[in-house]
């Protein structure tokens, strides 16, 4: 199955600064997912990362706080802009298996635990 | 919308013995796939198991198998002689077959195993 490589595993920031987490996958990948998980909560989808098309957010979530790039089939980045206290949490990534069913799920990445001061 | 909800935020279970998480959802679609993964304090999510709706089969994976009721849109994992390294948080998950396939996720399960 595919891995998915994210950093930074963990960092601190300042509130009011930006953080980029980045995922590489080592295989080719149509699709990406974002997702948030909050202390001890389940996750919960930020947005769909498609290669080549604006990414497709849900409610709650907006570009400008969220913004997500995904120049090629195998890289996404996704930037938590202007943080604060509330957007310390767990951020993971997701791609379909590839080659695979949409039965074998989806593989994820080993999370970014952010946390805010 | 789909939702998942699982209704024990914590269960725990002594080694050898067999546990059953539970888990609901809703949904109007008539195909979807549904997934029991699992959270190590690692923070890696790791497949256990996996379900299409149209096969009524229950799936099993060595200890691991769901007891999934379409009609109650229900769908347990059981977990057999269950073992210290099962101890984890476990998410029941949705995915539809169309509209981008994403996945949602339930509020999970603390899985504790004791010795």
């Amino acid at each position: 199955s595919a891995v998915i490589s994210q950093k930074p595993s963990r960092d601190i920031c300042q509130r009011g600064t930006s953080l980029t987490i980045q995922c590489q996958v080592d295989s080719q990948v149509t699709m990406m997912f974002w997702y948030r998980q909050q202390p001890g909560q389940s996750l919960t989808l930020i947005a769909t990362a498609n290669q080549g098309s604006e990414a497709t957010y849900e409610s709650g979530f907006v570009i400008d706080k969220f913004p997500i790039s995904r120049p090629n089939l195998t890289f996404s980045t996704l930037t938590v802009s202007n943080m604060s206290p509330e957007d310390s949490s767990i951020y993971l990534c997701s791609a379909r298996v590839p080659g695979g069913a949409l039965a074998y799920g989806y593989t994820f990445g080993s999370g970014t635990r952010l946390t805010v001061v | 919308a789909q939702t998942v909800t699982q209704s024990q935020p914590e269960m725990s279970v002594q080694e050898a013995e067999t546990v059953t998480l539970s888990c609901t959802y809703d949904t109007s679609e008539n195909n979807y796939y549904l997934f029991w993964y699992k959270q190590p304090p690692s923070r890696q999510m790791i497949l256990v198991i996996r379900q299409e709706a149209y096969k009524q089969q229950n799936a099993t994976e060595n200890r691991f198998s769901v007891n999934f009721q379409k009609a109650a849109k229900s769908f347990s994992l059981k977990i057999s002689d269950s073992q210290l390294g099962d101890t984890a948080m476990y998410f029941c998950a949705f995915m539809k077959l169309y509209n981008n396939n994403d996945m949602r996720f339930g509020a999970g399960t603390r899985l504790t195993v004791k010795p």
